[in-house]
């Protein structure tokens, strides 16, 4: 089984403050490293599918960092908003795409 | 396209009762899964599928069985449901051209008594 794990488990920021959560994962037959945005009685939707390493993706004030060779991505996001509480999840899937394995994800919780 | 869809959105069993979630896809993805979600525990992986008669088990398989007898449908089937299979289920799918990115249905909360 492979192990995805995220810190911090939550966060508790005020409006305005930027951020970063932390997403580990195996560095040996990595073929992608995806992270979702889950909102509340919703359903998770991806932010990044990243492949390569040294990507480095944009999405307004959320972007992300991949560094494969020892297994990490960052997520960051600048001037947080209420609207920005949501879980992020990060998520592995093998090579051959067929079992994609989440992170715990990491709850952000943005007080205005 | 709808996506993913699933039904139904809620249900409420009896423990040793048994029960299909529904879940079936329209873009025309190749590999589908099925989720729990618990609290503290994010997505778990159930049974997955690469594409129609094919398909495995994942992280905890234990108490579920699937088919897949097409490309869009992929139903998920409670044997004798127990309270520990109280949770939200999340059917996926995804395909190779968009590397696994996962499209999740809405969700199905089950709570077994």
């Amino acid at each position: 089984i492979l192990n995805v794990e995220q810190s911090p488990q939550s966060l508790h920021v005020q409006e305005g403050d930027s951020t970063n959560f932390t997403c580990s994962f195996p560095s040996s037959n990595f073929y992608a490293l995806h992270w979702y945005r889950w909102e509340t009685a919703k359903s998770p939707e991806a932010l990044f599918v990243m492949t390569l390493n040294g990507d480095e993706k944009k999405k307004g004030r959320i972007s992300a960092t991949l560094n494969t060779k020892e297994g990490y991505s960052y997520l960051y996001i600048k001037g947080s908003q209420p609207e920005d509480s949501a879980t992020y999840l990060c998520a592995f899937p093998n090579t051959g795409g067929f079992k994609t394995i989440f992170g715990a994800g990491t709850r952000l919780f943005v007080k205005a | 396209n709808a996506g993913v869809t699933q039904t139904p959105k809620f249900q409420v069993l009896k423990t040793g009762q048994s029960m299909t979630l529904q879940c079936a896809q329209d873009m025309n993805h190749e590999y589908m899964s099925w989720y729990r979600q618990d609290p503290g525990m994010g997505l778990r992986l159930i049974h997955y599928s690469v594409g129609a008669g094919i398909t495995d088990q994942g992280e905890v398989p234990n108490g579920y069985n699937v088919s897949r007898s097409t490309t869009e449908d992929f139903p998920l089937r409670l044997l004798s449901a127990a309270p520990s299979q109280t949770s939200v289920y999340f059917c996926a799918s995804s395909a190779y051209s968009n590397s696994y990115e996962q499209y999740f249905g809405p969700g199905t909360r089950l709570t077994v008594t």
